[in-house]
């Protein structure tokens, strides 16, 4: 079975720094890669999506991500984050063989100082 | 408007009653997934569904849980004789038959035993 790694739980930024949020998946075949946000006491959205292409994904709110298949890691990026970004983030994987099963990180969750 | 139709989006109950928290998915969605977001913890999937079909039930506690999908009406999620330990946050999210678009989240129902 597929796994998905978020390595930083917490992480703690000041307002314009810039952001990178790690996410490793097990899994070797073709693999569809998403990025959710939940802003506090909210739903998660769907920030980017990878299915096939150019590896570098840009997203909404001027959040990118890229996929690195030899690292299968599809890491987070933001070049000068806000206060408004503080949420908890979640990567998720559906790999091909899982049908329309997404499996999700344990969530990093991300402060912005303002 | 997230869509997924969650209620109640709160609900509280008292230990051994029963809890009963529905979705409704987006139009046109015939798949729902119902996760559980346990304080300080991360996304974890419960069970997945089609209309009259279990697909997935790896997720689920083997006892008081159960959940359905209809022909007709909401999924229901149901937590018999419920226990502190139960509290959380569940949200259920939907998707088409194709995953393109990765799932769409309802905005939960926060279940609190008391």
């Amino acid at each position: 079975a597929q796994s998905v790694s978020q390595h930083n739980h917490h992480v703690i930024l000041s307002e314009a720094a810039s952001l990178e949020l790690g996410c490793n998946y097990s899994y070797g075949g073709t693999v569809n890669l998403f990025w959710y946000v939940q802003y506090p006491g909210q739903h998660l959205q769907l920030l980017l999506k990878y299915f096939s292409g150019d590896p570098l994904v840009k997203g909404i709110k001027g959040f990118e991500a890229e996929f690195i298949k030899s690292k299968f890691s599809f890491n987070l990026r933001k070049p000068s984050v806000q206060w408004s970004d503080t949420a908890e983030y979640f990567c998720a994987v559906n790999a091909g063989n899982a049908g329309n099963m997404l499996t999700f990180g344990g969530g990093t969750r991300l402060m912005v100082k303002p | 408007n997230a869509g997924v139709m969650q209620n109640p989006r709160h609900l509280v109950r008292r230990r051994g009653q029963e809890a009963r928290l529905r979705c409704s998915p987006m139009k046109g969605h015939s798949h729902v997934y119902w996760y559980r977001q346990l304080p300080e913890e991360g996304l974890k999937f419960m069970v997945y569904l089609q209309k009259e079909n279990i697909i997935d039930e790896s997720g689920m506690p083997k006892e008081r849980f159960s959940a359905e999908f209809p022909k007709e009406g909401p999924s229901i999620l149901r937590i018999q004789q419920v226990v502190r330990g139960d509290s959380a946050a569940y949200f259920c999210a939907s998707s088409p038959p194709a995953i393109p678009d990765g799932y769409t989240f309802g905005s939960g129902t926060r279940l609190t035993v008391v």
